[in-house]
């Protein structure tokens, strides 16, 4: 067990449909980032947010946003979704704000999109 | 090209046997992650390294920066070792991890 946490594990929508994915970091971590992985492409880094402050992007679409809240748990919202956005997402927390840091991994939320 | 390949993409061996995985990449990176999947998909990362060589139980990561190539190597294999092992590299100035596309190993009794 990481200590992260992500809800749901599994969810199952509709295109054209926006859905909201959550992440509780491990305690005492500050940093949550966000990846995505799809059968066809991999693990692809989504965005990152560090103290409430966006720290960096990744591949991450317009029609996806996050946020990271004071108590430092985060949200990736999917909207408009389409068959394509059919993945699993994982976040992931760090003590730090850099990659220099090791990063936990959620069990992930896996997105059906039908 | 991907910026970080692996090698190779699959890998199947004897329970016991060393085992070798390759990671190589184009770009300039500052620190290499090996990540580990299991087949119900939770990720657990391996080692962060920069230089030199990591080892914990089993399992040693060794990179080399100036050949940009990485190995991860698994002594006395074990059926649980089967999974995916991906390696992810820490692009120099950037804050992201570009990841390989994944080794799938599978270990038979």
């Amino acid at each position: 067990d990481s200590g992260v946490t992500q809800t749901p594990k599994h969810l199952i929508t509709a295109t054209g449909q926006r859905v909201t994915l959550r992440c509780s970091p491990r305690s005492g971590d500050l940093s949550v980032y966000w990846y995505q992985q799809s059968l066809d492409q991999g693990l692809q880094f989504l965005i990152q947010y560090y103290n409430g402050e966006e720290r960096a992007k990744g591949n991450i679409l317009e029609r996806f946003s996050a946020q990271q809240f004071p108590d430092l748990h985060s949200e990736l919202n999917l909207s408009s979704l389409e068959l394509g956005d059919s993945a699993l997402y994982f976040c992931a927390s760090s003590v730090g704000a850099t990659e220099a840091y090791e990063q936990y991994f959620g069990p992930g939320t896996r997105l059906t999109v039908t | 090209k991907n910026e970080v390949e692996q090698s190779p993409q699959n890998l199947t061996a004897q329970e016991g046997e060393f085992i070798t995985i390759n990671c190589s990449y184009s770009v300039g990176i500052s620190a290499l992650h090996w990540l580990q999947q299991h087949p119900g998909g939770g990720i657990v990362s391996l080692f962060m390294l920069s230089s030199g060589k990591k080892k914990h139980g089993r399992l040693i990561a060794t990179i080399n920066i100036q050949e940009k190539h990485s190995s991860l190597h698994i002594t006395a294999s074990h059926p649980r070792d089967s999974a995916v092992y991906i390696c992810a590299g820490r692009i120099q100035g950037a804050q992201k991890l570009v990841f390989g596309q994944g080794t799938r190993l599978t270990i038979n009794p």
